[in-house]
This record gives C-alpha cells, sequence and structure tokens, in this order.
C-alpha cells in the first residue's frame, strides 16, 4: 500500500497551460506539504497545511494554489505555467504534535515539463 | 539563504568502507534529520536527532550533533552498493511548525 502517493508522475505541457497535481497520504497524518525540487536537487517547501488549515505559505507566486478538501488530501493548481516551473514537486506528510518529531514522508514525485 | 549546507557535495568510495557526510545550518534548531533520496524518487527519512542530544545510531547509521558548531555529522559504516543514493540534512527550528528546511545534499556513490 502506497502511503504517500501523487498523480500524475510525470506532466509535459505548453507555457500558458493550467495544470494540477494530485497527492493523496493514507497515513493518517494532519499535516500535508508541497516541496519543490529544482534541477541542482535543492529542495524548497512551498506550502502546508494542518487539518486543511494553511500553516505554511513560503515566497511562492500566486499563480500556485494549493487545496486541502480534506487533511488525507492536499492538491496543487499552477495556472499559467512558466519554464521555470520545471522542477520535481514532492508532496509530504507528517503528524503535529508536541513531541518535536516531525519525520516526513514523501510521495514519489511529479515531474513537470514546461515547454 | 540556505539553512543547511552539506559537505561534500559528492562522494565516491569503495563497497565495505565508512562514508562521512557533514551538515552545517545557521540558525538554533529543535531538531535536525538526514534523509535519503535515490535517483528518481522521492525522500526517506532515515534519523532525527534532537538539539539536546549528541549522537544517536540507527543501525549502520551514526548521526552526531554539536549545537555549538551548528553542525551535524551521518556516517554510515560498512557501505554497500544500495547506499548509493543522495543524503539531505533537514532542521527543524520552529517547535509545532513542523517546517523543514533542507541542505543541499551530498552525492554518495558507492563502488562495487
Amino acid at each position: 500500500d502506497t502511503a504517500v502517493s501523487q498523480t500524475p508522475k510525470y506532466l509535459v505541457t505548453q507555457m500558458g497551460n493550467d495544470k494540477s497535481i494530485k497527492c493523496e497520504q493514507n497515513l493518517g497524518h494532519d499535516t500535508m506539504y508541497w516541496y519543490k525540487q529544482d534541477s541542482k536537487k535543492f529542495l524548497k517547501i512551498m506550502f502546508s497545511y494542518n487539518n486543511k488549515e494553511l500553516i505554511i505559505n513560503e515566497t511562492v507566486p500566486n499563480r500556485f494554489s494549493p487545496k486541502s478538501p480534506d487533511k488525507a488530501h492536499l492538491n496543487l493548481h499552477i495556472n499559467s505555467l512558466e519554464l521555470g516551473d520545471s522542477a520535481v514537486y514532492f508532496c509530504a506528510s507528517s503528524v503535529r504534535g508536541p513531541s518535536g518529531n516531525n519525520e516526513q514522508f514523501f510521495g514519489p514525485g511529479t515531474r513537470l515539463t514546461v515547454l | 539563504s540556505q539553512q543547511g549546507e552539506e559537505d561534500p557535495q559528492a562522494l565516491s568510495i569503495q563497497e565495505g568502507e565508512n562514508a562521512t557526510m557533514n551538515c552545517s545550518y545557521k540558525t538554533s534548531i529543535n531538531n535536525l534529520q538526514w534523509y535519503r533520496q535515490n535517483s528518481g524518487r522521492g525522500l526517506v527519512h532515515l534519523i532525527l536527532i534532537r538539539s539536546n542530544e549528541r549522537e544517536k545510531h540507527s543501525g549502520r547509521l551514526r548521526v552526531t550533533l554539536d549545537t555549538s558548531k551548528k553542525s551535524s555529522s551521518l556516517l554510515i559504516t560498512a557501505s554497500r552498493a544500495a547506499d548509493t543514493a543522495s543524503y539531505f540534512c533537514a532542521t527543524s527550528s520552529n517547535f509545532g511548525n513542523e517546517k523543514l528546511t533542507f541542505g543541499t545534499g551530498t552525492r554518495l556513490t558507492i563502488i562495487p
């Protein structure tokens, strides 16, 4: 059973298009994240939701809009795609709590290529 | 600016040797974590060390943390070909915020 799943795995699209990436976790976690990994493998947090509430929103263009219909899902919608959006996008989840143990579980990634 | 920076950027060793990777960070932390990423895959959590801990072991992994130097090291003993991957340190600074800031990664290649 896949703990954190993302669809699609690959996404190739033209500049200016709008696309969505879906993420689901079956771990019962209450916090989910989106990361962007660039061509140099640098991984940067974009958003985080806890129980459907936005708790982290890094400096990301407002063309990126996360949506969390329930705490098991966190989708990422991207409007007006640009060449610089090409990257691998990772979804992750964790349990938020007072223990300070915020180990994150990652999905397999979605490789987005904008032409 | 990046919170964590790994050193070296790339490391190649013979199978059976030990591999050591270092991570430096800039701000005070609650914990530091190490993750592994195989090519084309997501990250996998390896080990977490809290700010009040100095050393932790898990199987062939040994992690140290020196908060006075803002640095950590990951030692993999008796390396195997399957250890070939990129290794990232990640720091957690805000208690309850869950935000992780990742380093730049070390690409480890184990030569059979």
